[in-house]
């Protein structure tokens, strides 16, 4: 199992470009979303998703959106990226039930808007 | 709605030493409680969690945490830290839903 992966690593917009942030996992798992990380701010929720078709928003979703085709792939998109969005973004995934709904993340996406 | 604070933003340790890093918690309903940890340049890993039982929980690298309901609290410790536990470690509770809420976690810096 490849796990939760994350593309691409690094990344450097200017101001009001568009993006999409790939997250893909292989563990059937329902829940998937998105956080980003700034220092001293822990991890905000952007925007999660409980299954294909169904999408959230989280803490913080202005500028972003995301959509949830399948089961396997939930991808983030800055619509026009502002030097606000600089940030390391996390995508995690789990499953919903009692099976313990520990947290999978990917390795994270490092975003410099300038 | 839940809430997470971690008290110490940055906890200094030496090698060898013991560390307690402090988590507390608030939920109006019963929870479920996580400890992770984030090495440099990396995604976060699960260190332990609690979700039932016994309130004494053991986790990876030798970390344990104790969920003691009464204080709301859920502190990780370790006896004996190593050069390699220097990391950022986050706690998260999850109650009521499935999405868990992260404190603003802890910075372990452990000196030779």
């Amino acid at each position: 199992n490849a796990g939760v992966t994350q593309t691409p690593k690094f990344q450097v917009l200017k101001t009001g470009q568009s993006m999409t942030l790939q997250c893909a996992q292989d563990m059937n798992h329902e829940y998937m979303s998105w956080y980003r990380q700034d220092p001293g701010m822990g991890l905000r929720l952007i925007h999660y998703s409980v299954g294909a078709g169904i999408t959230d928003q989280g803490e913080v979703p202005n500028g972003y959106n995301v959509s949830r085709s399948t089961t396997e792939d939930f991808p983030l998109r800055l619509l026009s990226a502002a030097p606000s969005q600089t940030s390391v973004y996390f995508c995690a995934s789990s499953y919903t039930g009692l099976a313990g709904y520990e947290q999978y993340f990917g390795p994270g996406t490092r975003l410099t808007v300038t | 709605a839940q809430s997470v604070t971690q008290l110490d933003s940055q906890v200094p340790v030496f090698e060898e030493a013991p560390v307690e890093l402090r988590c507390n918690y608030s939920s109006s309903v019963s929870v479920y409680l996580f400890w992770y940890v984030q090495y440099p340049n990396q995604g976060l890993q699960l260190l332990l969690k609690y979700l039932s039982g016994s309130t004494l929980v053991k986790g990876i690298n030798g970390f344990e945490a104790e969920f003691n309901k009464s204080q709301t609290s859920f502190h990780l410790r370790k006896p004996s830290v190593h050069i390699s536990d220097t990391a950022e470690y986050f706690c998260a509770v999850i109650g009521g839903s499935y999405i868990p809420t992260f404190g603003r976690g802890t910075s372990l810096i452990v000196h030779p």
